[in-house]
């Protein structure tokens, strides 16, 4: 079973640039997850989709970022503009929709972004 | 969601059981208990979930007392393999949430 794709796996921009994360989950996970985890703790959760439709995306910063699962299949998360504070790498995860109960999910290798 | 408190770091010695305590004095009827590992430049893993009681599976035991208040992981045997950040999650309707964590150092 393919697992959860992630691109690109570096990503190198000037503060006040924009750059897109691109996430495909594993085939029929309807939940969706991005978090960012910055060097020395643990990951942040910044939004959760349930197919295509929003769960929490109370810690997102919207300002500056945005995200979208199209056909609640495949995700972008935006930065526009970046900030320094934003370098970190940013982790897609997906599950099952059990109904009840919790899932496990499973992670990309995630995206890792420098802002200079 | 509850919050979940765990040691920062822990040190242990290749064969050795090692176990990790969490604590969630918060945790609510319908949430589970769930731990991942992490190794660096890789996202989280699943290792373990359960309810209450004792959960095993091929990796790791998870012991959940009667209260549900705390949670601890039991690695047997661990190798240097086993190096690694295990995050502590309470989870409800698939929201998950990571702490900090412990930082397991497996010495040989």
């Amino acid at each position: 079973e393919a697992g959860v794709a992630q691109s690109p796996r570096y990503k190198i921009i000037e503060k006040r640039q924009s750059v897109a994360f691109w996430c495909n989950p594993i085939s029929g996970h309807a939940t969706l997850y991005w978090y960012q985890q910055i060097l020395g703790q643990g990951p942040k959760l910044l939004i959760q989709f349930q197919n295509n439709g929003v769960v929490d995306d109370s810690q997102l910063p919207k300002d500056r970022f945005s995200a979208e699962r199209l056909k609640g299949v495949d995700s972008t998360l935006k930065i526009q503009p970046a900030k320094l504070e934003d370098s970190a790498v940013y982790l897609c995860a997906s599950s099952l929709d059990l109904g009840q109960g919790v899932a496990e999910a499973f992670f990309g290798q995630g995206t890792r972004l420098t802002v200079v | 969601l509850a919050k979940t408190t765990q040691p920062i770091s822990m040190d242990s010695y290749e064969g050795q059981e090692v176990n990790i305590t969490c604590s969630h004095n918060n945790i609510a009827t319908n949430d589970y208990i769930t731990w991942y590992q992490q190794f660096p430049s890789q996202g989280p893993r699943f290792i373990i979930q359960g309810y209450k009681t004792k959960v095993t599976n091929e990796v790791a035991s998870l012991f959940i007392p009667a209260d549900r208040k705390s949670s601890t992981l039991s690695l047997p045997r661990v190798s240097l393999s086993d190096t690694a950040v295990y995050y502590c999650l309470v989870v409800r309707n698939n929201d998950m949430r990571f702490g900090a964590g412990t930082r397991l150092t497996v010495k040989p």
